[in-house]
This record gives structure tokens, C-alpha cells and sequence, in this order.
């Protein structure tokens, strides 16, 4: 069974760029939960999708954004770049929300 | 909303010793809290978790409580191994519906 599969695994962008990242979800799984992890901040929530809708949002500027495809895929997206979004951006899934989510290895964002 | 304080943020212990790790949380909806593992490198994975209609839960080496009335739960790392070295999470949601909400994580640290 496939795992959760994100891409692309690194990035480099610059200020005031936009970018936008892809979560494959674990097939059958339709919550899909995107994470922002920094050094000592751990795993902060950014947002949930659950079928196509979003369900729950973290406390991120509106900057960031995401949505779900019908394929439970989903992408985030990340408009003027600042220099402390540099991070790894986590995206996992799960059955209905939750509980039982796996990580995918996540995607490394490096703004310059 | 939910938030999980979770100490301490560095544990130094000797092989074989014992590591307790403690979370508390605040939303006295939250019913279900997993403990993710996550070595350097890599992403974050599922170890132990507990519903709160349980009290305690066992998994070899690895042991978690809760005591819903104080809103808080811990993880027991017993009989320490070098490769139990990693940042351990905590994390607390309501079942199916909300979002998975972390602690800032736990670098533990086991010497031989």
C-alpha cells in the first residue's frame, strides 16, 4: 500500500514568490492535514480537508492556502513569500479525520 | 481551541534507563491522543495512542496513561535503547472531525 507522497521534497525560492506544494494521500483516505514544522515550534496545524471542503484551520495568515481535489489529493499554497516561512511542510492523512494519520516526509521550503 | 503543552523539551537518559515524557491539554473534548516518533531526517510516525475510555495502554517497551480529569497524559519509555533517541510528539484531537493538535515536541537522548 502506498504511502502518503508529497512533492516536490525540496524548494528554493525567493521573496515575494509564490509557491505551491501536492499531498498524494494513503488510497481511501479522505482528510488530508497540512503541517508547519520549525525548529522549536514543532508541528504547528495549518489546515484539514475532508472531502473537497476545508474543516478545520490553524492560526496562519491568509497567505496560506490549500484545497482538496475529488481525488482526496490536495495542495497548499503559499503566496508572497517571507523569509520565516522557510520550513518543512508536513501533509498527512487519514481515514475520516482525526485519528490514524500518517506523515508524509514532507516538502523542505527554503526562502532567500 | 485545542492546545497541548508538552515537557520537557530535552531528556538526557542513560541505556536502560526509564523516560516519562508528559502532555497536557486543554479542550475537555479531546478524546484521543496519539505519540508520533520522529528521527532526524525523517517524518514523523505513529508510535502508541490512547483513547479516553482507556486508562493505560502497553505496546512492549512503550506505555501511555491518561487521567481525563487532570487533562493530561504521559508516555513511559522503559528499558532505553540508543535507537529510542528522537523527538517524540504528543497530540491531542476529538475523533474524526477536528484537527490533530501537537505538543512542541521532546528531543530525547539516550547514551550508551
Amino acid at each position: 500500500k502506498a504511502g502518503v507522497t508529497q512533492t516536490p521534497r525540496y524548494l528554493i525560492k525567493t521573496r515575494g514568490q509564490q509557491v505551491t506544494l501536492s499531498c498524494s494521500p494513503i488510497s481511501g483516505h479522505r482528510s488530508v492535514s497540512w503541517y508547519q514544522q520549525t525548529p522549536g515550534q514543532g508541528l504547528q496545524f495549518l489546515f484539514e480537508y475532508f472531502s473537497e471542503t476545508q474543516r478545520n484551520k490553524g492560526n496562519f495568515p491568509g497567505r496560506f492556502s490549500g484545497r482538496q481535489f475529488s481525488n482526496s489529493r490536495s495542495e497548499m499554497n503559499v503566496s508572497t513569500l517571507e523569509l520565516g516561512d522557510s520550513a518543512l511542510y508536513l501533509c498527512a492523512s487519514s481515514p475520516d479525520g482525526g485519528d490514524g494519520y500518517t506523515f508524509g516526509s514532507g516538502t523542505r521550503l527554503t526562502v532567500v | 481551541g485545542e492546545n497541548v503543552e508538552q515537557h520537557p523539551s530535552t531528556l538526557s537518559v542513560q541505556e536502560g534507563d526509564s523516560a516519562v515524557i508528559k502532555c497536557t491539554y486543554s479542550d475537555s473534548a479531546s478524546n484521543y491522543f496519539p505519540w508520533y516518533k520522529q528521527e532526524l531526517g525523517k517524518r514523523p510516525q505513529l508510535i502508541i495512542d490512547i483513547r479516553s475510555n482507556v486508562g493505560e495502554k502497553k505496546d512492549q517497551r512503550i506505555a501511555v496513561t491518561l487521567n481525563k480529569t487532570a487533562k493530561h497524559f504521559s508516555l513511559h519509555i522503559t528499558e532505553t535503547q540508543p535507537e529510542d533517541s528522537a523527538v517524540y510528539f504528543c497530540a491531542a484531537s476529538v475523533q474524526a472531525g477536528t484537527a490533530l493538535i501537537f505538543g512542541k515536541g521532546t528531543t530525547l537522548s539516550v547514551s550508551s
